[in-house]
């Protein structure tokens, strides 16, 4: 069955190194998406990403964040100088369309340690 | 602003049980309501979708159905087993939005 995988499983980087996450969504997949959840809180929503758009974000998704879909198959998150409280688990996400196969699949995550 | 809570937020049954899970919404807004199960320290399997014009969706053991008008949705899990424990969550996404909104999650604990 098609799934989402990411890379790393987890990773632990010093406060204000770059960390880049990656994704590699379901192959027809349209629209795709990262989440964090920060531990024993709830799962947040953090970028939409659609025709090489960024089509939402939310006020988390600071200029420290960007996104890239740098060929055919990878999605990536760049956190451009990591923080403390940056340290959660990333969940890449993707959906076929936003009409009528809305469901998301979610990746393993990428646990995301900032020391 | 769109508001999800789930009650409870722990339940521990022996197997075989059916139980019922809870998720309220605030903002009956929404485009659909999406549950989901979360073990520990894994990513999100989704287990159903349901459209905001749909009342219930079954899946195997699994019904959830979806009260739009009082913002309400609920996960059956009939006939309860040990794998089923796991951290439930339910998310709701609104009509013009890309974005999945959370609950916090019921955790089940299904005892042997």
């Amino acid at each position: 069955e098609p799934e989402v995988t990411q890379t790393p499983s987890h990773q632990v980087t010093q406060m204000g190194q770059e960390v880049i996450l990656r994704c590699v969504p379901i192959s027809n997949h349209l629209y795709f998406y990262w989440y964090r959840q920060i531990l024993g809180q709830k799962v947040e929503f953090l970028v939409s990403f659609y025709n090489n758009e960024i089509s939402e974000k939310s006020e988390i998704f600071d200029d420290q964040f960007s996104v890239e879909r740098p060929d055919g198959s990878n999605f990536t998150l760049k956190i451009r100088s990591t923080k403390l409280e940056d340290s959660a688990m990333y969940f890449c996400a993707s959906s076929v369309d936003m009409i009528r196969n809305t469901e998301a699949f979610f990746g393993q995550g990428t646990r995301l340690t900032v020391v | 602003k769109q508001e999800v809570t789930q009650i409870p937020a722990a339940l521990s049954v022996p197997e075989g049980e059916n139980l019922v899970l809870n998720c309220s919404f605030t903002d009956s807004a929404i485009y659909n309501l999406q549950w989901f199960r979360q073990d520990p320290g894994k990513g999100l399997t989704s287990l159903l979708l349901i459209q905001s014009s749909q009342r219930e969706q079954t899946s195997g053991r699994l019904n959830a159905s979806l009260d739009k008008s009082s913002g309400r949705s609920t996960l059956y899990i009939a006939a309860s087993q040990p794998g089923d424990s796991a951290t439930y969550l339910c998310a709701v996404r609104m009509d013009s939005s890309y974005k999945l909104i959370f609950g916090s999650g019921t955790r089940l604990l299904v005892r042997p």
